[in-house]
């Protein structure tokens, strides 16, 4: 069946770094933008970043720019994001999601991975 | 960015109510809406797209309608299993932003 699944969440220092994955299964892979969503604990969602199905847009919500990047292989089925620099309002649960019929829509969501930043 | 406004943020209600939640966007977005339920620790899940059509699986009590920048969402017949916090969100133009949520629960 169609999945996402993310990993890579962790507890991390302000400032560091950190790269999360998402592999993707039953769908043709790069066919698809893919996108980025996060939720901070108790908060509603927060769109990160966006890649399209070749890689060859990318876009990021004003909050991560400069700090976050998305990237994908589309031979391995993943979709990555890159956290530097991270802050302690970077701390959520962080979905992957796959476009809907609309590029800027989702229909398919990953079980998300915390990540907590936090000294 | 496009502020999407939705109301109320939390209401209670009996099973077998009618629940409705309203979501108005601060410029035109023609149709460009989802709904989504989404319940504790756990993924969002796309209900409505395009304002007013139901995604495939979806039970037949929920149902949307546009009236230009405003939006509703509508449960016909509160069920136990609908407890949860629901989310609007437009695709008209970048970045894609959500509704502050709505969260149900059983009186």
């Amino acid at each position: 069946q169609v999945q996402l699944v993310e990993s890579g969440g962790d507890v991390v220092q302000p400032g560091r770094s950190l790269r999360l994955s998402c592999a993707a299964s039953g769908f043709t892979f790069s066919l698809y933008g893919l996108h980025w969503v996060r939720q901070a604990p108790g908060k509603g969602l927060e769109w990160v970043a966006v890649i399209s199905n070749d890689g060859s847009e990318k876009y990021y919500a004003d909050s991560v720019k400069g700090r976050f990047t998305i990237s994908r292989d589309n031979s391995k089925n993943t979709v990555s994001l890159q956290m530097n620099g991270l802050r302690g309002e970077d701390t959520a649960v962080y979905y992957c999601a796959r476009q809907g019929r609309q590029w800027l829509a989702f229909n398919i969501w990953g079980q998300g991975t915390m990540v907590t930043v936090s000294s | 960015d496009i502020q999407m406004t939705q109301s109320p943020s939390s209401l209670s209600a009996s099973v077998g109510d009618r629940v409705t939640i309203t979501c108005q966007a601060s410029q035109d977005i023609d149709k460009h809406l989802n709904w989504y339920q989404q319940k504790p620790g756990k993924a969002p899940k796309l209900l409505i797209y395009d304002a007013s059509n139901l995604e495939t699986g979806v039970p037949s009590r929920f149902s949307g309608i546009r009236s230009g920048t405003d939006f509703t969402f509508t449960i016909s017949s509160l069920q136990p299993e609908d407890i949860a916090t629901y989310y609007c969100q437009q695709y008209n133009n970048l970045p894609p932003t959500f509704g502050g949520g709505t969260k149900v629960q059983i009186k």
